[in-house]
């Protein structure tokens, strides 16, 4: 059993298009991290959010935390080709020293 | 990924050899991870350290043993391999309160 589930598992979209993922979890965690990872390397940290209902964005994604820090949601407007790859969502344990992931969502964007 | 250097790349073993993977970061930092990555499971972690000369038990630390004698490496260790073992493997290292930085990966094969 996943502490926390990714939605969708694979997505498959036009480039232009708008997408939406979602990390939802029964726990609550004190903050959530959203990595994107290419083929053949390790995830590359996005962005970490740590305030339930708070709203980051970088360029034409935006990240959101859920109101009781249960699930968070990135959303890509425009969607390009170089968006393409497996975007995980993690949160700490409670010590903070571990994290645990998520399922992951891989993307492609077709030109 | 510089900074995060993880050794061999590739790997194909029979069941029951031994082999240990290598992971060096030189960016000083505090804690060191063990990840194993799976279709469909995202990120599982092994085992991690907070310092150098400790180590503890992550979700998934059955088969492997690891090491950590010198701040800058963190060894993972398998015993007597078997096919479950087959995975992609992730060394990740970072400071406390700090985000993580990952390796480029082990592809392990376990025949």
């Amino acid at each position: 059993t996943q502490l926390l589930e990714q939605s969708p598992q694979f997505l498959s979209i036009q480039e232009g298009e708008n997408l939406t993922v979602y990390c939802n979890s029964s726990s609550v965690f004190s903050s959530l991290q959203w990595y994107r990872q290419e083929p053949g390397e390790g995830p590359v940290l996005l962005v970490t959010v740590v305030t339930g209902g708070e709203v980051k964005k970088l360029k034409r994604l935006t990240f959101q935390f859920g109101d009781a820090r249960k699930d968070s949601s990135l959303h890509i407007t425009a969607a390009q080709p170089g968006d393409t790859g497996l975007y995980l969502c993690a949160g700490p344990t409670n010590t903070g020293n571990q994290f645990y992931f998520g399922t992951g969502t891989s993307l492609t964007v077709i030109p | 990924n510089a900074g995060v250097t993880q050794t061999p790349k590739f790997r194909v073993l029979k069941t029951g050899q031994s082999m240990t993977l290598l992971c060096a970061q030189d960016m000083n930092h505090e804690y060191m991870y063990w990840y194993r990555q799976d279709p469909g499971m995202g990120l599982r972690l092994i085992h991690y350290s907070v310092g150098e000369g400790t180590t503890a038990k992550g979700e998934v630390p059955d088969g492997y043993n690891v090491s950590r004698l010198k701040k800058q490496n963190f060894l993972l260790g398998l015993e007597s391999a078997a096919p479950s073992q087959t995975s992609v493997y992730f060394c990740a290292s970072r400071d406390p309160n700090q985000p993580q930085h990952f390796g480029d990966g082990t592809r392990l094969s376990i025949l």
